[in-house]
């Protein structure tokens, strides 16, 4: 089956600093994937998609890479603020509907 | 408009048990997922239901299944629960089943004792 890994457990940032999260994947077939934010006690929250047929997507503050050769994704925060301490997953599908498959997840903690 | 809400938020059960999970999705909304996660595997998919149908369905036993109603609202079961089904269940809904954003509710904290 797939598996989507992160390459580090835990990351710490300097307030006012930029963060990069990794995730590597393994199923070559993902066309789609997304980067959600879970605080404590709360339920994932979407921050940012990209499908397959790029390798860049903007938003606020967020920049997700996709390397598809090798099957490499990042999330970049600019301007890590104590707000965007929580833990961030990776997910992916390559499936029709929403069957997605999740990273274990990195935990950020912003520095204040 | 209101979120995705799931009660109850907290469950203790003991082994053998059973239990249902309930899941109301956003307004609007006709798929709705539902995921465990442990801190050890973290978010693993169990199924998704989409206008009461089950669209997919993840690598998990038989004892877990679900529903979906008319009106949206999803329904998980676990029978014969174990020690190992404790978990924070989270359901998830969005507007079409596919490629898109999906809304998470706060999830059910569930031990089993």
């Amino acid at each position: 089956g797939e598996s989507v890994g992160l390459h580090l457990p835990t990351l710490s940032v300097q307030e006012g600093d930029n963060s990069i999260i990794n995730c590597a994947y393994s199923n070559s077939a993902s066309d789609y994937f997304i980067w959600y934010k879970q605080e404590s006690g709360k339920g994932p929250q979407f921050i940012i998609d990209i499908r397959s047929n790029m390798d860049k997507r903007q938003g606020q503050r967020v920049t997700v890479l996709l390397n598809k050769t090798v099957k490499h994704l990042s999330l970049q925060i600019a301007a890590t603020q104590p707000g965007d301490s929580a833990v961030y997953f990776c997910a992916e599908t390559g499936y029709t509907g929403n069957q997605f498959y999740f990273g274990t997840g990195t935990s950020l903690t912003v520095i204040p | 408009k209101a979120g995705v809400t799931q009660t109850p938020r907290y469950l203790i059960k003991t082994r053998g048990q059973q239990v249902t999970l309930s899941c109301s999705p956003i307004s609007g909304h006709r798929s709705v997922s539902w995921y465990q996660q442990t801190p050890g595997q973290g978010l693993q998919f169990l199924f998704e239901y989409f206008s009461e149908t089950q669209r997919n369905k993840g690598n998990f036993p038989g004892r877990f299944s679900g529903r979906q109603f008319s009106n949206s609202r999803s329904e998980m079961n676990v029978s014969t629960l174990e020690l190992g089904d404790s978990a924070l269940y989270l359901c998830a809904s969005s507007q079409k089943t596919g490629r898109g954003e999906q809304f998470f509710g706060p999830g059910t904290r569930l031990t089993v004792l």
